[in-house]
């Protein structure tokens, strides 16, 4: 079975530049959680989406948004970027995204650098 | 909210020492997660624990929940398991959250 995939791997983007970053989760996982980590703030939990809806964010301005599509695949959108927004994003696949059963798997993460 | 402390924050064994991490946590959680990142920032899961002890070769770990810790045992230290080890809670207030430790940095010399 594959293993979470998310791309690209690497970007670059410019201060006032938007970025959309994409996660495919492992086959038949309906959640899809999305982290960033910093050298300052370690790993920061972000969104998670689950059935194509969101059902909470972490304590991220409005700028970091998502969505999820019927297939499962997330995308994390960031706008009018900040230097500060410079991370490894990495998103996360549940199968259910339940109390029962919520052993995550991570994707290799996307490593965006904000000049 | 939650606190995820963990102990100590950098480490540096020969190859062949053991240790023990140690992850210390402030509240009630529903799961609990230990993690290797590799120099390259792929998380790979090394154990999925609850409650109890699991081993896995050279790995084992184990989580008493109501005592609010859990350990993770490395034995015969390779080189390769030189990376930052995070445990991670699991939470759960309408959805489930990851709440990341602080992470324990290991660096194995041959």
């Amino acid at each position: 079975k594959a293993g979470v995939t998310q791309t690209p791997r690497y970007l670059i983007k410019t201060r006032g530049q938007q970025v959309t970053l994409s996660c495919s989760p492992i086959s038949g996982h309906r959640s899809v959680s999305w982290y960033q980590q910093t050298p300052g703030q370690g790993l920061q939990f972000l969104f998670e989406y689950f059935s194509e809806t969101q059902r909470n964010k972490g304590n991220f301005p409005g700028r970091f948004s998502g969505r999820q599509f019927s297939n499962s695949r997330s995308e994390m959108n960031v706008s009018t970027l900040e230097l500060g927004d410079s991370a490894l994003y990495l998103c996360a696949s549940s199968l259910e995204g339940g109390v029962l059963d919520n052993e995550q798997f991570f994707g290799p993460g996307t490593r965006l650098t904000v000049l | 909210g939650i606190q995820v402390e963990q102990s100590p924050p950098d480490l540096i064994l020969q190859e062949g020492a053991n240790s023990t991490l140690r992850c210390n946590f402030s509240d009630s959680v529903n799961n609990l997660q230990w993690f290797h990142q590799n120099p390259w920032g792929q998380l790979i899961n090394l154990f999925y624990i609850p409650s109890g002890t699991k081993q896995n070769g050279r790995l084992s770990a184990t989580t008493v929940a109501t005592e609010r810790y859990s350990l993770l045992y490395i034995s015969s230290s390779q080189t390769t398991d030189s990376g930052v080890y995070f445990c991670a809670v699991t939470i759960f207030t309408g959805f489930q959250k990851l709440v990341f430790g602080t992470g324990t940095r290991l660096l194995v010399s041959p």
